[in-house]
């Protein structure tokens, strides 16, 4: 049984540099998400992907963030020109669609910008 | 404006006894309720959940409390086990969304010996 799966689990970059990170869903899910987490917080809610469409942005998704499903299987979260408040852990969650499906999360990727 | 609120950032409990985590909301649009897990440097792990139109669910060692009038849930873990040691979170989605979760700020549990 393959869950989620991110990549990088870490990633140190310098402000101002680019990053990408990668998500696998569960394979049979069709639903994907994106959500920022740092510490002592609940995770936040990014972006949402229907197959290969992105529904919903959350106003936190600034012009820097770009994410992509392009045929509807992985996913990949961008940062351009990264800060220092971009700082966190980065998850993944995927699940079917429906009525009230349980997400399904990945173990995450932690971006630290020195 | 905290729409999910987890008011314990930390509970102790001891091994074998029940675990009450407790999570209240102001949203009344809140149709479905989650609760995960979370050990350090993992991702969280669905529990359990619960639909707005029950007020109970159970799953083994865990039960979801859903009373709607008082916009509050909690979860019982009956019997507490050393490994239930974890950050629990609860979630919820409101009836105008298909997707979008709203989280507490979760509550860590410890499980003495």
């Amino acid at each position: 049984d393959t869950g989620v799966s991110q990549n990088p689990r870490h990633k140190i970059t310098k402000r101002g540099q680019n990053v990408t990170f990668r998500c696998d869903p569960i394979s049979e899910h069709n639903r994907l998400y994106w959500y920022r987490q740092t510490l002592g917080q609940g995770p936040e809610f990014l972006t949402y992907f229907q197959n290969e469409a992105q529904l919903e942005k959350s106003r936190l998704l600034s012009d820097r963030f770009s994410a992509e499903r392009p045929k509807g299987s992985f996913s990949t979260l961008e940062i351009q020109r990264t800060e220092q408040g971009d700082s966190a852990m980065y998850l993944c969650a995927s699940s079917l669609s429906g009525v009230n499906q349980p997400q399904h999360f990945g173990d995450g990727t932690r971006l630290s910008i020195l | 404006d905290q729409q999910v609120k987890q008011n314990s950032p930390s509970l102790s409990v001891q091994e074998g006894r029940i675990s009450i985590l407790n999570c209240d909301y102001t949203n009344s649009m809140f149709d479905y309720f989650l609760w995960y897990k979370k050990y350090p440097a993992e991702g969280p792990t669905f529990l359990i959940s619960i639909s707005s139109i029950k007020d109970k669910n159970e799953d083994g060692r865990f039960t979801v409390f859903l009373n709607k009038s008082a916009k509050h849930l909690s979860l019982h873990i009956v019997p507490s086990q050393p490994g239930d040691s974890a950050v629990y979170f609860c979630a919820a989605k409101s009836m105008d969304s298909n997707y979008q979760l709203i989280w507490g700020a979760g509550t860590k549990l410890i499980i003495k010996p």
